[in-house]
């Protein structure tokens, strides 16, 4: 079992929709969560860090944390064809694990 | 504040070859990890070193080794290339154990060419 597991996708959602992003991880040490966006032939971006339950928003993004069941997600409002990336779920126990990133489409 | 540096950015190698990739982290990160990514492929794991020292190490053949100096600089070595050493080559810094929820910056990457 990976440490870190992201669907593949790709997910299209339309510009204008809400593109929901799906992270679990199996270790429940976890204490920090990151998301990265990367574009194609471009390094990864850090996005959103969160570290509690709940949610935490920033502008059109928000992270959402849930311990108990291993699970992290991002939610993107308004997607824009901007945000058509690659997005990494990253989770940090003594070390980073990455997954292995969700491709969305953004379709104008 | 300057970023994480990666040089060079781009490099041609024939097989048999050995090549060396330096990482300048970001100012007073003292945690560097090293990250191979080839096409349609996630990150893979190399090794992470911190004050100097080895703390984690991916499942990656001994041709594959690293090391970092006191002022944190780190560089990467890869011996007797092969062509699936071709890859994006990805240095993230932190500022590493003990510091708690810091997340890793990443460089723009060294883009490695086996022919």
């Amino acid at each position: 079992q990976k440490e870190v597991e992201q669907n593949s996708g790709p997910l299209s959602v339309p510009e204008g929709a809400i593109a929901s992003l799906n992270c679990t991880y199996s270790d429940r040490g976890s204490q920090s969560f990151f998301w990265y966006r990367q574009y194609s032939g471009k390094s990864p971006e850090l996005i959103m860090s969160i570290y509690s339950n709940g949610d935490k928003e920033d502008g059109r993004f928000t992270a959402q944390l849930n311990k108990a069941s291993q699970y992290v997600s991002l939610l993107i409002r308004d997607s824009q064809p901007s945000d058509s990336a690659t997005y990494l779920c990253a989770v940090e126990v003594n070390k980073f694990y990455f997954g292995s990133g969700t491709k969305l489409n953004v379709k104008p | 504040k300057a970023g994480v540096t990666q040089t060079p950015r781009y490099l041609i190698k024939t097989r048999g070859q050995q090549v060396t990739l330096s990482c300048s982290p970001i100012s007073g990160h003292r945690s560097v990890s090293w990250y191979q990514q080839t096409p349609g492929q996630g990150l893979q794991f190399l090794f992470e070193y911190f004050s100097e020292t080895q703390r984690n190490k991916g499942n990656f053949p001994g041709r594959f080794s690293g090391r970092q100096f006191s002022n944190s600089r780190s560089e990467m070595n890869v011996s007797t290339l092969e062509l699936g050493d071709s890859a994006l080559y990805l240095c993230a810094s932190s500022l590493g154990a003990g510091a708690g929820n810091q997340p890793q910056h990443f460089g723009d990457g060294t883009r490695l060419s086996i022919l």
